[in-house]
């Protein structure tokens, strides 16, 4: 198993262009979460989903958008990037009957120019 | 969900056993505690998750007292791989919630 997968690993962006942020998980996990850590900071929670077609906002989610078509696959889109979205993201599933231990990706870091 | 309080930062010695005490004092009845490890340009990985009393892995104890509303991460004798930053959770096993994570604690082990 792969587990969770990000991509890209690093990304420049301009101010204004839009991308989306892949994320693929093979444990057939129901829930799924994006979070952005910013410099010496702790995670914040952007958007999650439990379950395909199911999702909501967290704490920080101006500025992305989500989808949940299938149980594999959550990308984040960026609608219009910006230089306060400069950060690293992760993605995390875990599985709905699991407890609490989640499974990370190892990141994407962007960059907002 | 219940909030955590547990210090910014810890510095210990190699072969010294550290605890981490985290505080919450809001903790729900169907609450667990969970304790993440984080290294730098990594995600963070899970350690230990306890609901009462004592837990114990090859990595970590976790003790809860009968309250709840504290608990300590014990990592015995601790080495320069053990710097990294921890995180308590408390929140459902289940239910339709994300986990949410605090600024966590950052530990700096010197030789």
């Amino acid at each position: 198993n792969a587990g969770v997968t990000q991509t890209p690993k690093f990304q420049v962006l301009k101010t204004g262009q839009s991308m989306t942020l892949q994320c693929a998980q093979d444990m057939n996990h129901e829930y799924m979460s994006w979070y952005r850590q910013d410099p010496g900071m702790g995670l914040r929670l952007i958007h999650y989903s439990v379950g395909a077609g199911i999702t909501d906002q967290g704490e920080v989610p101006n500025g992305y958008n989500v989808s949940r078509s299938t149980t594999e696959d959550f990308p984040l889109r960026l609608l219009s990037a910006a230089p306060s979205q400069t950060s690293v993201y992760f993605c995390a599933s875990r599985p709905q009957g699991g407890g609490t231990e989640a499974f990370f990706g190892q990141g994407t870091r962007l960059t907002v120019v | 969900l219940a909030k955590t309080t547990q210090p910014i930062s810890m510095d210990s010695y190699e072969g010294q056993e550290v605890n981490i005490t985290c505080s919450h004092n809001n903790i729900a009845t169907n609450d667990y505690i969970t304790w993440y490890q984080q290294f730098p340009s990594q995600g963070p990985r899970f350690i230990i998750q306890g609901y009462k009393t004592k837990v114990t892995n090859e990595v970590a104890s976790l003790f809860i007292p009968a309250d709840r509303k504290s608990s300590t991460l014990s990592l015995p004798r601790v080495s320069l791989s053990d710097t990294a930053v921890y995180y308590c959770l408390v929140g459902p096993s289940a239910g339709r919630r994300a986990l949410t994570f605090g600024s966590g604690t950052r530990l700096q082990v010197q030789p």
